[in-house]
């Protein structure tokens, strides 16, 4: 029943390696974003997709590369998790361009 | 870009009070402004919103009003419970095109009982 599902919930990692974090939604939303939530709780965009298509890339790491096979999946793989990387990160999809985001549950990556 | 400045960061009220979050942008181009609530572990959900066609929009106990003029919008939430607490954040971006939405550093609101 889940809208938007993201998987792993907790990751655990050293530095050094790399990662990768999916994320579906079954609303029929065709635009996807990442979002990542500091410690302080500062929500901020990473990338959004729109019908698979790259629209936003914010100034983030290249270490950090996004993938969606189709409008319904969106990936985040991260390369040489670094310790700065730890942080929530949300992925969350919007019907077209108007109205609110519907947030998954979160990701929560340690990097050790 | 559009900022989103959101004060205050902490809160703290007694049951029964009202609480108020204020928020500024500076994208007069903005015409779209969502409200969330992030509970503790969880995942921010929209609460409530409005679009600068309206200044103003109500939702039980939960309020927001717009002032376009001032690039201002804010949050009321009246005879707060307990439950009520949690983190608070607004945010902000134009129906236009795919932009992001841009969210304020969020206001820490608790209720005593």
């Amino acid at each position: 029943d889940t809208a938007v599902s993201q998987t792993p919930k907790y990751l655990v990692t050293q530095m050094g390696n790399d990662k990768s974090i999916k994320c579906e939604q079954n609303l029929g939303h065709d635009t996807m974003y990442w979002y990542k939530q500091d410690s302080k709780k500062f929500l901020k965009i990473m990338f959004s997709y729109n019908n698979k298509e790259l629209i936003i890339n914010e100034t983030v790491p290249n270490r950090f590369s996004p993938k969606s096979p189709d409008k319904a999946h969106l990936n985040l793989h991260i390369n040489s998790l670094e310790l700065g990387d730890s942080a929530v990160y949300f992925c969350a999809s919007r019907l077209g361009t108007s109205g609110g985001y519907t947030f998954g549950s979160g990701t929560r990556l340690t990097v050790v | 870009g559009e900022n989103v400045e959101q004060h205050p960061s902490t809160l703290s009220v007694q049951e029964g009070d009202s609480a108020v979050i204020k928020c500024t942008y500076s994208d007069s181009a903005s015409n779209y402004f969502p409200w969330y609530k992030q509970e503790l572990g969880k995942r921010p959900q929209l609460i409530i919103d409005i679009r600068s066609n309206v200044g103003e929009k109500k939702d039980q106990r939960i309020a927001v009003t717009l002032n376009k003029t001032a690039k201002h919008f804010s949050l009321h939430i009246t005879e707060t419970q307990p439950e009520d607490s949690a983190v608070y954040f607004c945010a902000a971006s134009t129906d236009t095109g795919f932009q992001k939405l841009v969210f304020g550093t969020g206001t820490r609101l608790l209720v005593s009982p």
